[in-house]
């Protein structure tokens, strides 16, 4: 079955880093599909954060872009994401999503939601 | 670069029909047909709903409708239904450079 699962700690403390992993089931992570980071702040809209490739090629968002990491493991078909420094702004659900094209989101994981507090 | 603009609530009766804006600007909603929208329902994550401007995933009713005039992309969905209760987000490439894609601010869809 298609499908796309986030896992990670829910809470980070401030000036913390959150790291989060994507296990992907159903297709090969390998195949031709970029794979994304998409949030949404409580009661806010979609910010994309970046996407990766199998062969590790990265794009971010600019305004994350200091501070956001991914990568890919191939042998476990998953993908994660790491953001340094955060603070009370990225508190928000973290959602996997798979890229068919031309930055259009098809499959999208549940989402998991990070707070970040003392 | 700025987050595409969308009215942020839009509401019909049962049956009826309904359109939600998107606008950009020449740099992303203007220059590609790669706008899409996506429905979230409370608590849910995000649903494809239409891409490149017009085209529906399988599956997804052709009660939902897409097009694009200028810098400005809409969604109608005809025939309201209780379901389509939800909000709704665009999005719109944004060009090989700097961000890649854009996402509007969403529009909540109230079915009276």
């Amino acid at each position: 079955q298609l499908q796309l699962q986030e896992s990670g700690p829910g809470l980070v403390k401030p000036s913390g880093t959150l790291s989060l992993t994507c296990a992907v089931s159903g297709v090969s992570i390998s195949g031709v599909n970029w794979w994304s980071w998409v949030r949404q702040a409580p009661g806010k809209g979609l910010e994309w954060i970046g996407e990766i490739y199998h062969s590790g090629s990265t794009h971010y968002n600019p305004s994350l872009k200091s501070r956001v990491t991914m990568s890919v493991d191939k042998s476990k078909n998953q993908f994660s994401l790491t953001v340094t420094s955060v603070t009370a702004a990225d508190t928000a659900v973290y959602y996997c999503v798979r890229d068919q094209g031309g930055m259009t989101f098809d499959l999208w994981g549940r989402g998991t939601l990070v707070s970040v507090s003392s | 670069q700025s987050a595409l603009t969308q009215p942020p609530s839009a509401s019909g009766s049962p049956g009826q029909s309904v359109t939600i804006s998107c606008t950009g600007s020449s740099s992303d909603v203007g220059s590609y047909n790669r706008v899409s929208w996506y429905q979230q329902h409370p608590g849910k994550a995000p649903k494809l709903m239409i891409y490149e401007v017009s085209k529906r995933p399988s599956g997804v009713p052709d009660r939902f409708s897409g097009s694009k005039s200028g810098n400005t992309a809409s969604l109608t969905v005809s025939g309201l239904q209780a379901d389509d209760e939800a909000d709704y987000f665009c999005s719109s490439y944004a060009g090989s450079t700097n961000l890649l894609v854009m996402f509007g601010g969403g529009t909540e869809l109230t079915v009276l």
